[in-house]
C-alpha cells in the first residue's frame, strides 16, 4: 500500500524568506503526487500535481514542487513566502495503476509566517 | 462556477443517534469521494463512487457507516449509532471523468461533534 510521510509537523518562516516543505512517498510504481493547502475552516485547495513528464511542476500562488524518483520525494517550494501562505499543507499520492483514485495523505505541515 | 457544497457545515449530535451528511459535487463530475479528517487519524479515505460502478467502500471504518449516491450526483453519508470517536470533519470531493481525472476538488466539509 502507498504511504506519504511529511516529517515536519510545524514550520515557521519569516515573510519574504524561502520555503521548502518535505514529502516522501512509498509506492511501487510511478505515483500521481499532489500538494493541497488548507486554511483554517476551509476545505482543501489543490496547489499542484505531478502525473508524468517534467519533474519540476509549477502550481498556483507561486508554488513549485520537484519529483525526485531516486529519493522518493516531492518537496514543495516557494522562493518568497507571504503572510497569507500561513496554512496547513498536505502532500498526497494516488495510485497510477489499478482501480480507484483515492488519495493517501501525509499528516500535514502547519506553516506559520512571522511578519 | 459552483464548487463542491456540503451540508450541514456543523452538526452536533448525541451519542447513539444517526446522522446524515450531504454532498453536492461539481456539475458533470462523475467521481465522488468521502474523506474524514480527525486529530488522531489525519485525513483518511472513506468511500469512492465512479459513475454507475459499484462504490469502493474499502475505507469505511465500520458497518455503522454507509453512503449512497443518487442519480449520479448528490451523495449522502450516513453514520448510525454515532460514537464519540466519529467526531471529525467529513470532506467530500469530486473529479471529472477525463482530463484532470485524478484532480479532486474538495468541499468545505461538515464538522461532526458527537457528545
Amino acid at each position: 500500500a502507498q504511504s506519504v510521510t511529511q516529517p515536519d509537523i510545524h514550520i515557521t518562516v519569516s515573510e519574504g524568506a524561502s520555503l521548502e516543505l518535505r514529502c516522501n512517498y512509498s509506492y511501487g510504481a510511478t505515483p500521481y503526487l499532489f500538494w493541497y493547502v488548507q486554511s483554517p475552516g476551509q476545505g482543501l485547495q489543490l496547489l499542484l500535481k505531478y502525473f508524468s513528464g517534467d519533474t519540476l511542476v509549477q502550481g498556483i500562488k507561486g508554488f513549485e514542487a520537484e519529483f525526485k524518483r531516486s529519493q522518493s520525494s516531492f518537496n514543495l517550494r516557494k522562493p518568497s513566502v507571504h503572510w497569507s501562505d500561513a496554512a496547513e499543507y498536505f502532500c498526497a499520492v494516488a495510485r497510477s495503476t489499478g482501480g480507484g483514485n483515492k488519495l493517501t495523505f501525509g499528516t500535514g505541515t502547519q506553516l506559520k509566517v512571522e511578519l | 462556477g459552483a464548487g463542491v457544497s456540503q451540508s450541514p457545515s456543523n452538526k452536533v449530535t448525541e451519542k447513539g443517534k444517526d446522522v446524515e451528511l450531504r454532498c453536492d459535487p461539481i456539475s458533470g463530475h462523475t467521481a465522488l469521494y468521502w474523506y474524514r479528517q480527525s486529530l488522531g487519524q489525519g485525513l483518511e479515505f472513506l468511500i469512492y463512487f465512479q459513475g454507475n460502478s459499484a462504490p469502493d467502500k474499502s475505507g469505511l471504518p465500520s458497518d455503522r457507516f454507509s453512503a449512497e449516491r443518487t442519480g449520479g450526483s448528490v451523495s449522502t453519508l450516513t453514520i448510525q449509532r454515532t460514537q464519540q470517536e466519529d467526531s471529525a470533519v467529513y470532506l467530500c470531493a469530486s473529479s471529472p471523468t477525463s482530463g484532470s481525472y485524478y484532480e479532486q476538488y474538495f468541499g468545505p466539509g461538515t464538522r461532526l461533534t458527537v457528545t
